[in-house]
């Protein structure tokens, strides 16, 4: 079993969709957690850290529960930019504190 | 923001060759840098952490003698892939933390041998 498991998709969502992503953690002793933003062929980009607290930017809102071990990524009013594969990042500090990713989800949006 | 610089994007080699791929962090001094590999259609799998002045820290399954890490300096880390073979054809990826926080990626080699 991985131990950042996502829905691998595709998710083909119309423009203006709202549309979920979900990823689930193994490791309970993980520390901090984020989404990355993957273009074809391109490096990760961070789209956002993620609060249990809950945290939003603009389109974005990030969740995560601890309890359950799950993250989740909501994207409001989908833009054809936002095609790309989210990768959902977790990290179990220390002195490394390396990033351990998701298989991502592709999401594609369609005019 | 931070950079991350990776060189060379791309590059085609023999079989039995090695290549050497530089990842450089162009405004922040990183102690620590990261190498990952991908496939396609699969996610970013960590190969081994590059330690400042140290030996590297490879994960279960990583051979150290085929993938041989240098960071010599506190802005240089290189993967030298020796032998290589075609099944070591993918996307190498390194990255560097400037803060606790958040880490920026180089733009990745894609590496392929023939």
């Amino acid at each position: 079993r991985k131990e950042v498991e996502q829905d691998p998709g595709p998710f083909n969502v119309p423009e203006g969709a709202t549309v979920a992503f979900n990823c689930t953690y193994s490791n309970s002793a993980s520390q901090s957690f984020f989404w990355y933003r993957q273009d074809c062929r391109k490096e990760p980009k961070l789209l956002m850290s993620v609060y249990s607290s809950g945290n939003e930017d603009g389109r974005f809102t990030a969740q995560l529960n601890r309890a359950s071990q799950y993250i989740s990524l909501l994207i409001r009013d989908s833009k054809l930019s936002d095609s790309a594969t989210y990768l959902c990042v977790v990290t179990h500090g220390g002195a490394t504190n390396k990033l351990i990713f998701g298989t991502g989800t592709l999401l594609a949006v369609q005019p | 923001g931070a950079v991350v610089s990776q060189h060379p994007s791309w590059v085609i080699c023999k079989s039995g060759t090695s290549v050497k791929i530089e990842c450089r962090s162009l405004d922040f001094q990183a102690t620590t840098m990261f190498w990952y590999r991908q496939f396609p259609k699969q996610s970013l799998m960590l190969m081994a952490t590059s330690n400042e002045g140290s030996k590297a820290t490879y994960e279960q399954g990583v051979e150290k003698d085929k993938f041989l890490i240098n960071h010599a300096s506190l802005t240089l880390s290189t993967l030298t892939v020796t032998s290589a073979h075609p099944e070591d054809s993918s996307f190498y990826i390194c990255s560097a933390r400037d803060t606790p926080r958040e880490a920026f990626f180089g733009q990745g080699t894609r590496l392929t041998v023939v």
